[in-house]
């Protein structure tokens, strides 16, 4: 059972234009989202994050946008750059519970940005 | 400045062997997260610890995982009697504080392959 979804596991986009991935999840108790970008053989690297509270955070080409009442998510970068070319994982945690703040994770969108 | 390590990069185990994966958080990082990602999904979390205390390890697959991190800092992932679906890349992270904010740094990974 996935909490946390993302349906496209590839998008290809042209360099200079929108890149807009998407992700869902079914946890209402998840008040904190992030987005992660992994090269390979690397860790995943933190990217952006937004609180419940909000419904946009923006930084520099990067914007998150928050539906809670569609429990959905989506990062758009703008322009794309042929650099941004990686694996994008949306992630959640919640405040409540055990305490250790884990991240639940989507399964990725491998985004190729084409010169 | 020196991020999360983890050793070894690569390992090959025979079914039915013992492993010891390690991580070595950033300098004075309280909190340690390990996650296993297998073939095409998101990472999954494992355990967790606040300095040597393991306060979650309810992603714990199966009593052949064991972590430990006796002095609050190095932490250890044995996998005792390896079997082929333990093959996966194993993920740790540690973040500076404990909360649902503190941003989670990963390290490079160790993938096991189990024959």
């Amino acid at each position: 059972d996935q909490q946390v979804k993302q349906n496209s596991p590839s998008l290809s986009v042209q360099e200079g234009r929108i890149s807009i991935l998407n992700c869902d999840y079914t946890n209402s108790m998840f008040d904190y989202f992030l987005w992660y970008k992994k090269y390979p053989a690397e860790g995943p690297t933190f990217l952006i994050s937004i609180s419940s509270i909000k419904d946009k955070n923006e930084d520099g080409r990067f914007t998150v946008f928050l539906n809670k009442s569609a429990k959905h998510l989506s990062l758009h970068i703008v322009p794309s750059q042929p650099g941004d070319s990686a694996v994008y994982f949306c992630a959640a945690s919640s405040s409540a519970g055990a305490g250790s703040y884990q991240l639940t994770f989507g399964k990725g969108t491998k985004l190729s940005v084409i010169p | 400045g020196a991020g999360v390590s983890q050793s070894p990069r690569y390992k090959v185990a025979k079914r039915g062997q013992d492993v010891a994966l390690r991580c070595d958080p950033i300098s004075g990082h309280v909190s340690l997260f390990w996650y296993q990602q297998a073939l095409g999904q998101g990472p999954e979390f494992l355990t967790y610890f606040q300095n040597e205390a393991q306060l979650d390890k309810s992603g714990l697959p199966s009593d052949r995982f064991f972590a430990e991190r006796p002095e609050g800092s190095v932490s250890t992932l044995k996998i005792q009697r390896t079997q082929q679906e333990d093959s996966a890349v194993y993920l740790c992270a540690s973040s500076l504080g404990v909360g649902l904010y503190n941003e989670q740094f990963f390290g490079p990974g160790t993938r096991l392959t189990v024959l």
